[in-house]
Parts: C-alpha cells; sequence; structure tokens
C-alpha cells in the first residue's frame, strides 16, 4: 500500500547535535512538506517542496534544513541552532498542482517525537 | 497572511450527542478550501472532511457535516450521534489553491459514556 514512512518514531538528541529526520513516500507526489507540532499551538509549517531539487521556507525554518534530491524523500534536519526543538515532527505529502480539476488531498505520515536530552 | 482560529481548546460531550467545534479564518481570497482533520492518540492525522468556498452547499460525510459561512469567515464542525471513537484533536486547517495547509490550533474532544 502507498504511503508516507517516518522514522524513527522516537528520537532523542543531546544539546548541540545535528539530527535527522527521514520522510520516505510510495505515492509519486509531487510536493512534500514538514510541520512541528506543540501543545497549544497547532501544527506550523517548517519546509516545503513542490517539485525535486527545490524547496522553501515555512513559518519557523530557523535552525531547519531540508533537501529533496528524490521525489520521494524529504529529509528534516534540527540543527543545533534550533533553540527549542522538543517537538513532534509531522511529514506530509501532496499530489497535483491542479485547483479544480480534481481534489488532490494530503498525506501524512506518522510523526517522529524528538527530544533533547 | 491568512490565519485559522479555533477559540475552543477543548470540548466535551456525552456519547450519542451533537456537538459542534468553531472555527474561524481571515483570508482575502475568494476562492479557497477548507478542511476539518482529526488526529487521534494515535497522531495519525485524519481528513474528517472538506469545503470548497465556492460551492455554497455545506459539506457532509456520515454524522459530520460543517456549517459554511463564507461573509463571517465562519466554519464550524458538527458532530452527531457522538461515539467514543471521535474522541481526539480536531484541526481546522485551510488552503488556496495549490499552498499550504494553514491550520489553527486545535480542540481536544472528549466523549463522556
Amino acid at each position: 500500500d502507498g504511503g508516507i514512512t517516518q522514522s524513527p518514531k522516537y528520537l532523542f538528541r543531546k544539546e548541540g547535535q545535528n539530527v535527522t529526520l527521514s520522510c520516505e513516500q510510495n505515492l509519486n507526489h509531487d510536493a512534500m512538506y514538514w510541520y512541528r507540532q506543540d501543545p497549544g499551538q497547532g501544527l506550523r509549517l517548517i519546509y516545503y517542496s513542490q517539485i525535486v531539487n527545490d524547496f522553501q521556507k515555512g513559518d519557523i525554518a530557523e535552525g531547519y534544513s531540508v533537501s529533496r534530491e528524490k521525489k520521494e524523500s524529504f529529509p528534516l534536519t534540527v540543527t543545533s541552532a534550533q533553540k527549542n526543538p522538543t517537538a513532534f515532527y509531522l511529514c506530509a505529502s501532496r499530489s497535483g498542482n491542479y485547483f479544480r480539476t480534481g481534489y488532490y488531498g494530503y498525506t501524512f505520515g506518522s510523526g517522529t517525537r524528538l527530544t533533547v536530552v | 497572511a491568512q490565519t485559522v482560529t479555533q477559540s475552543q481548546p477543548e470540548m466535551s460531550v456525552q456519547e450519542a450527542e451533537t456537538v459542534t467545534l468553531s472555527c474561524t479564518y481571515d483570508t482575502s481570497e475568494s476562492d479557497y478550501y477548507l478542511f476539518w482533520y482529526k488526529q487521534p492518540p494515535s497522531r495519525q492525522m485524519i481528513l474528517v472532511i472538506r469545503q470548497e468556498a465556492y460551492k455554497q452547499q455545506n459539506a457532509t460525510e456520515n454524522r459530520f457535516s460543517v456549517n459554511f459561512q463564507k461573509a463571517a469567515k465562519s466554519f464550524s464542525l458538527k458532530i452527531s450521534d457522538s461515539q467514543l471513537g471521535d474522541a481526539a484533536m480536531y484541526f481546522c486547517a485551510y488552503r488556496v489553491g495549490n499552498e499550504k495547509l494553514t491550520f489553527g490550533t486545535g480542540t481536544r474532544l472528549t466523549i463522556i459514556p
């Protein structure tokens, strides 16, 4: 079955370390997104990519980096510059870029819980 | 910038009763999509219902329906015959074209047996 796989499910990081969260999809979707979820703040967009080798900053990109070398993969690196990285991270993908020819829904992964220790 | 506001951090309802979750949004666009997502304890995001702004008819999906008031920029979710499995966080979200989803802060719904 097609879907999005995020790994690992739980991740622990020491202060000063960079960590990379994996997001892989086999849906042949063009666009991919990274969201951060904190209690009481909903989901906030970190980075997104509409096409391979291209990506844009979202609302809270500082301290994060991404790459999109393959259509299937959109890894997120949480750098040591991110002051408060403990959060739940969700990856999503969306197919197509049409507005009225059909509905192209979002598919979400099951998330990664990152904790700084 | 588009914003989505959910003013009810928590709601509770008796099993089999009806509950309405509120959502308002701010936009200068005339054509857009609105969504309600459910996030159960597993934290998987599940699409509950969507509404196209150009459609006047309110969307319905089984026990879930919306009250879309475009002029008031309001998009509430009504859950009828509430079931224990409806307990979750519910997020209202907005999207223009193929741009990003913008989410509200969520409402935690508790079902009382």
